[in-house]
């Protein structure tokens, strides 16, 4: 099983600022890996894919990079509606999500 | 606009069984495989399994093989997660959602609203 390591577990930022968000594989995937965003109550939602190919209507302000097993989830400029929770996921080998970082107004 | 609907919360006893349903509409239900995630505060999320409704190609993950079966009816877009006998652990959000393409091993999007289910005697 591929683990996924997410950090930080929190992120404190405001609206405007830029958010890093980093997430590190056990074993490559190769860029065999997506963003999710998860609000409350709500289901996760398909942000990025193939590391950097951001899904059907995503805003602009996210991106994504990386490869082998260091990726990076970038929002340029935090909107109010960002804060909420965010999960990277690979599918080298079966599926799996990493943990999590939520990113909450500072 | 896909859309995948969800049956809804169930309070259930430990041993007893249970199914839940996801109904898909807006696209071609068999042109996609369809995913269970489960999530819980404990252990966030976890891909249980996929099937391929056209001809019912099901995978699970090492995790849930044995515990749960995926099934689907072509004839009502609808895929279905089953506990035989259900255990206190088994309480979480339970999520269907569509792979964005044809691939197995894929990327999911969009997503069911979510199905919780609570076991607890």
């Amino acid at each position: 099983e591929i683990v996924l390591t997410q950090s930080p577990a929190t992120l404190s930022l405001s609206p405007g600022e830029r958010a890093t968000l980093s997430c590190r594989a056990s074993h490559s995937v190769r860029t065999s890996l997506a963003w999710y965003q998860q609000k409350p109550g709500q289901a996760p939602r398909l942000l990025i894919y193939d590391a950097s190919k951001r899904a059907t209507g995503i805003p602009a302000r996210f991106s994504g990079s990386g490869s082998g097993t260091d990726f990076t989830l970038t929002i340029s400029s935090l909107e109010p509606e960002d804060f909420a929770v965010y999960y990277c996921q690979q599918r080298t080998i079966w599926l799996t999500f990493g943990g999590g970082t939520k990113v909450e107004i500072k | 606009e896909v859309q995948l609907v969800q049956s809804g919360a169930e309070v259930k006893k430990p041993g007893e069984s249970l199914e839940i349903s996801c109904q898909v509409s807006g696209d071609i239900f068999t042109n996609y495989w369809i995913g269970w995630v489960r999530q819980t505060p404990g252990k966030g999320l976890e891909w249980m399994g996929i099937v391929y409704p056209d001809d019912s190609d099901t995978r699970y993950s090492p995790s849930f093989q044995g515990q749960v079966t995926i099934s689907v009816d072509k004839s009502i877009s609808t895929a279905y997660l089953q506990w035989r006998s259900l255990k206190a652990s088994d309480t979480a959000m339970y999520y269907c959602a569509k792979t964005i393409t044809a691939e197995g091993y894929n990327w999911f999007d969009p997503w069911g609203q979510g199905t919780l289910v609570t076991v607890s005697s």
